[in-house]
């Protein structure tokens, strides 16, 4: 299988402090990983591209200064949403891509962020 | 970049009916077409995809027909369940280009009426 955890699964902060949700690929090894956010009852929206040991890559309009993004390793990226706000409050959603070959992403189970 | 319409947004039918979902997209040099489930408060779970060189895939009770020339494609869920009662995604991408990344339609909503 093609399994993708992430932690925590939900998680409930006060505005200012910063939140580090974590992505890991459990039984392949994953040289692209991929962020999404996801209001209610919308599509997912990619936030940004994470390779293996080098800088994500962020779409347009969304600060990497806002949203740290680290791959330190095959199988683990985090986010790190920085001085959270309520309108931080979403679902946040990782990818993973098995091989260079194949396109195929697998995802996580999403993390529910409540920023009060 | 990449844009692709779904339709329709929800989807009501009765148990062991046909549910048919359709997208469009506008980048003709996206190869490869995955369909996505995802019920309430989970992740989306890979159901099936289809890649450019191939015009139609089935598994079980799931099918996808593309058709590059006009471009769009089309899930087809036959003898449908009620645990097939979730939103559907359906996405586009290049292989290798800008980063394999999925470009997702808006989602449909299915609810299969015991």
């Amino acid at each position: 299988g093609a399994v993708v955890s992430q932690h925590p699964s939900w998680v409930i902060c006060k505005s200012g402090t910063s939140v580090k949700i974590e992505c890991r690929s459990l039984d392949f090894q994953a040289t692209t990983m991929f962020w999404y956010r996801q209001f209610p009852k919308q599509s997912l929206m990619l936030m940004a591209t994470s390779n293996e040991g080098s800088k994500a890559t962020y779409e347009q309009g969304v600060e990497k200064d806002k949203f740290l993004i680290n791959h330190a390793s095959l199988t683990l990226s985090t986010l790190t949403v920085t001085s959270a706000h309520p309108e931080d409050s979403s679902f946040y959603i990782c990818s993973a891509r098995r091989d260079l070959i194949t396109d195929t992403q697998y995802f996580g189970p999403g993390t529910r962020l409540t920023v009060l | 970049g990449e844009n692709v319409e779904q339709h329709p947004s929800t989807l009501s039918v009765q148990e062991g009916d046909s549910a048919v979902i359709k997208c469009t997209y506008s980048d003709s040099a996206s190869n490869y077409f995955p369909w996505y489930k995802q019920e309430l408060g989970k992740g989306p779970q890979l159901i099936i995809d289809i890649r450019s060189n191939v015009g139609e895939k089935k598994d079980q009770r799931i099918a996808v027909t593309l058709n590059k020339t006009a471009k769009h494609f089309s899930l087809h869920i036959t003898e449908t369940q009620p645990e097939d009662s979730a939103v559907y995604f359906c996405a586009a991408s290049m292989r290798k280009a800008a980063g394999n990344k999925l470009t997702f339609g808006g989602g449909t909503r299915v609810l299969v009426k015991p």
